[in-house]
């Protein structure tokens, strides 16, 4: 079957450095998508993998390694507007993507 | 980035009438978009893959005689939620991938409420 993990929720403290996993089983693999949501807002794209290694985005980097069905978002620095549900997405060829359930993120002063 | 508007952000319709929602992508042709339904503090469900010039694709459980889509163009897919009911209340958000790249851009949603 088809199955993405990630926790979910966690908090966090303002500065702070945060790392979220997400662990996946598809039967097609293309990429990894992290997405951001805000409450009541659709998502927004934050960063697509396809190949093993890090990919660093600002304050946000996004890790895969597909040999072990990983991915992680990495996010530096964090900031009270970083409050808000992390997507993990498989891209799993043929255009579909799973979605994970998300993970809420809580930046706390 | 690519931009994805979804028409209207909000609805309010009787049980047994239907609504029509539209998305656009406004700066990239798009041959493929894609519908998503979310309840609240749950993932994202794919609904359908909407293909220009032919007919969409839905996901096991979606009834395609309720849920009528249709790809009239490179820019603009439509989704009509037919006799909508209570239970079909939901944010829906349609979203597009620009050709020959990995991303997926998603439109801002449409928060359906059926009273």
């Amino acid at each position: 079957g088809q199955n993405i993990d990630q926790p979910t929720e966690m908090t966090a403290t303002e500065g702070a450095i945060v790392q979220i996993n997400c662990t996946y089983q598809t039967s097609g693999f293309n990429g990894l998508f992290w997405y951001q949501q805000h409450a009541g807002e659709a998502p927004t794209f934050l960063s697509y993998n396809v190949l093993d290694g890090l990919e660093e985005k600002g304050r946000f980097s996004s890790f895969l390694s597909r040999s072990k069905g990983y991915s992680y978002l990495l996010l530096k620095e964090l900031q009270m507007k970083d409050s808000a549900s992390y997507l993990c997405a498989a891209d799993t060829g043929g255009f579909k993507t799973i979605f994970g359930a998300g993970t809420r993120l809580f930046v706390k002063a | 980035g690519a931009v994805v508007s979804q028409h209207p952000s909000r609805v309010i319709c009787k049980s047994g009438t239907s609504v029509k929602i539209e998305c656009r992508s406004l700066d990239f042709q798009a041959t493929t978009m894609f519908w998503y339904r979310q309840f609240p503090k749950q993932s994202l469900m794919l609904m359908a893959t909407s293909n220009e010039g032919s007919k969409a694709t839905y996901e096991q459980g979606v009834e395609k005689d309720k849920f009528l889509i249709n790809h009239a163009s490179l820019t603009l897919s439509t989704l009509t939620v037919t006799s909508a009911h209570p239970e079909d209340s939901s944010f829906y958000i349609c979203s597009a991938r620009v050709q020959g790249l990995g991303e997926q851009y998603f439109g801002p949603g449409t928060r359906l409420t059926v009273t």
